[in-house]
């Protein structure tokens, strides 16, 4: 158990339409990252929070949105959602200073039909 | 921009049959390498941390080394149950967030 949670953890859901992942870091760690893994894909790096502070954007698309709030949990939310937007999206916590490694959620599996 | 490459892709070995995984990078001012393991479905889990050139970890049947241009996964007579997608990645010190390679996918047959 890494220590962050992700719910929920399968999602279904038509297209058109708009989600919230939740992420709960690990006790501790200030910083917040999302990423997605489409099917046999990499991970892409979608943006980090720092202590509810945005500190680094990927490539994420303007219909998606995130934010870390006050008890350092974070939230994605996904709109308009399109058929190509299915995908695994994971959470990833690390702790304040920049070497620290980042502990990884189980994911939240999107499906947009 | 840092990069990170993985080879091979994939990689099949009978069990007891040691073998390498290599992880090449390109970083302006390397704060950390990474090495995680996946399961299919699941979330990364981590397995090691490498600072500096010439640095080693070791766990169990995995060993971790580091050049200042790569790093390589050592499997040690591996096991079906170490079958898993091995991913690198790297922090900058010019980056904020870790730059995963593609990974490589490892099947040890029984």
């Amino acid at each position: 158990d890494s220590g962050v949670t992700q719910t929920p953890k399968h999602l279904i859901t038509a297209t058109g339409q708009r989600v919230t992942l939740r992420c709960s870091p690990r006790s501790g760690d200030l910083s917040v990252y999302w990423y997605q893994q489409s099917l046999d894909q990499g991970l892409q790096f979608l943006i980090q929070y720092y202590n509810g502070e945005e500190r680094a954007k990927g490539n994420i698309l303007e219909r998606f949105s995130a934010q870390q709030f006050p008890d350092l949990h974070s939230e994605l939310n996904l709109s308009s959602l399109e058929l190509g937007d299915s995908a695994l999206y994971f959470c990833a916590s690390s702790g304040g200073q920049g070497r620290a490694e980042a502990f990884f959620g189980q994911g939240t599996r999107l499906t947009v039909v | 921009e840092d990069q990170v490459t993985q080879s091979p892709e994939a990689l099949r070995l009978q069990e007891g049959e040691s073998s390498s995984l290599n992880c090449s990078y390109t970083v302006s001012g390397l704060r950390g390498l990474f090495w995680y393991r996946q399961d299919p479905g699941k979330g990364p889990e981590f397995l090691f941390t490498l600072y500096s050139a010439g640095e080693e970890k070791e766990k169990e049947r995995l060993k971790a080394t580091l050049t200042k241009k790569e790093s390589f996964l050592h499997i040690t007579a591996p096991k079906p149950e170490d079958s898993a997608t091995y991913l690198c990645a790297v922090r900058g010190n010019y980056g904020q967030n870790f730059v995963f390679g593609p990974g490589t996918r490892l099947s040890v047959l029984p």
